[in-house]
């Protein structure tokens, strides 16, 4: 089976840090992806993670243990407009993605 | 360069109808996939499409069903609607079949709710 679980909601404030956590049990593994989604919006990409490590962009960064099944997005310096909701998919195979049913992250000033 | 396009935005229908919905993948890219998001089961795969061919199927009933145009436009259909079917409807395109680093570009969705 498929699995992928997140926390449904966090909340944090201006200018402070969050991580939030993902866990994958899935049959077949070709990357976890992350993608932050506004309400009413379609997904957007934020980061991809293939092999153990860390990936890095600009305030954002993801975390990949493959033999954990673990990931985790931390956003730093955050700000009111990363209110959003924040999925996790990993790619099981051919461009299918699987995904978590998301972490909606409130940022209060 | 535009982005994905997906026509109609929002659509209204009655049950036991079938209605179909269209895709314009990111020029150049040739790979769509569609996804069906609800509030209760979050984002959920349907199916892919590279070269006119379906590469993968999520587990969705075969009154889903879908196609690929050598253009790379796709279209989904879903007949004998049901109110269960009621969600938006995400299609999403990659330059690339296939490779596990190749991010997929989402369009605004369609908002399908059957009544």
């Amino acid at each position: 089976g498929q699995n992928i679980d997140q926390p449904t909601e966090m909340t944090a404030t201006e200018g402070a840090i969050v991580q939030i956590n993902c866990t994958y049990q899935t049959s077949g593994f070709n990357g976890l992806f992350w993608y932050q989604q506004h309400a009413g919006e379609a997904p957007t990409f934020l980061s991809y993670n293939v092999l153990d490590g860390l990936e890095e962009k600009g305030r954002f960064s993801s975390f990949l243990s493959r033999s954990k099944g673990y990931s985790y997005l931390l956003l730093k310096e955050l700000q009111m407009k990363d209110s959003a909701s924040y999925l996790c998919a990993v790619n099981t195979g051919f461009q299918k993605l699987v995904f978590g049913t998301g972490t909606r992250l409130l940022v209060s000033p | 360069k535009a982005g994905v396009t997906q026509t109609p935005r929002y659509l209204i229908k009655t049950r036991g109808q079938q209605v179909t919905l269209s895709c314009s993948p990111i020029s150049g890219h040739r790979s769509v996939s569609w996804y069906q998001q609800t509030p209760g089961q979050g984002l959920q795969f349907l199916f892919e499409y590279f070269s006119e061919t379906q590469r993968n199927k999520g587990n969705f009933p075969g009154r889903f069903s879908g196609r690929q145009f050598s253009n790379s436009r796709s279209e989904m259909n879903v007949s004998t609607l049901e109110l269960g079917d009621s969600a938006l409807y995400l299609c999403a395109s990659s330059p690339r079949p296939g490779t596990g680093g190749n991010e997929q570009y989402f369009g605004p969705g369609t908002r399908l709710t059957v009544t």
